[in-house]
């Protein structure tokens, strides 16, 4: 069985670029999460998706955007990217009646220069 | 609304020492509470769970939480403690109001002194 998978390991870029990252759910789960982890905190939550549709926001403005793809693989875009952003991005997977279990991946480092 | 807050942001003890680091929740419903670890430059690594069966909650490397309602905490503790024991841990919540989304705690630094 393989676990959650997110690429890339680490990302550079400058204050107004885009960024795409990309995370494979755990074979058998149809919910991903994604939180933002900024140096020396505790994970916050961005949004999820359940089944290709949104399903619940954090407090992250709507320049962060995310996608889910039938194969329940997910992306998260952020745009205009802000000095503030620099974090450890972690996605998580889930399926129905796993007790609220999620399931991380590695994450991908970003940093705004 | 869902909080979570772990007391002492470092905490250091004697390799064989025991582990005791602190979490309090607060949520109107019943919760699901969670540890997990973290080691530098990694994911997060579910140490244990709670999903209101058995209070007493085991989970791997000898770890184990008691979930006390009363006190509305979730403890996480070990008897001997290791020097790989070392990492970060975060004690999180998580109620479903449409969502399984967790809150997390700032996050605990373990020291192991040898």
């Amino acid at each position: 069985e393989t676990g959650v998978t997110q690429s890339p390991t680490h990302l550079i870029k400058t204050r107004g670029q885009q960024v795409t990252l990309r995370c494979s759910s755990q074979s058998g789960h149809n919910t991903v999460s994604w939180y933002q982890q900024a140096l020396g905190q505790g994970p916050q939550f961005i949004f999820q998706y359940y089944r290709e549709e949104e399903n619940g926001r954090g407090n992250f403005p709507p320049r962060f955007s995310g996608l889910q793809f039938p194969n329940y693989s997910s992306e998260l875009n952020v745009n205009a990217l802000e000095l503030d952003d620099s974090a450890l991005y972690l996605c998580a997977s889930s399926h129905e009646g796993s007790d609220n279990e999620q399931f991380f991946g590695p994450g991908t480092r970003l940093t705004v220069l | 609304a869902q909080s979570v807050t772990q007391l002492g942001s470092h905490v250091s003890v004697s390799e064989g020492a025991l582990v005791l680091l602190r979490c309090n929740y607060s949520s109107s419903v019943p919760p699901y509470l969670f540890w997990y670890v973290q080691y530098p430059n990694q994911g997060l690594q579910l140490l244990l769970k709670y999903t209101s069966a058995a209070t007493l909650v085991k989970g791997i490397n000898g770890f184990e939480a008691e979930f006390k309602k009363s006190e509305t905490s979730f403890h996480l503790t070990k008897p001997s403690a290791h020097m790989s024991d070392a990492a970060e841990y975060f004690c999180a919540v998580s109620v479903k109001r449409g969502t399984y989304k967790y809150i997390f705690g700032t996050g605990t630094r373990l020291k192991v002194l040898a």
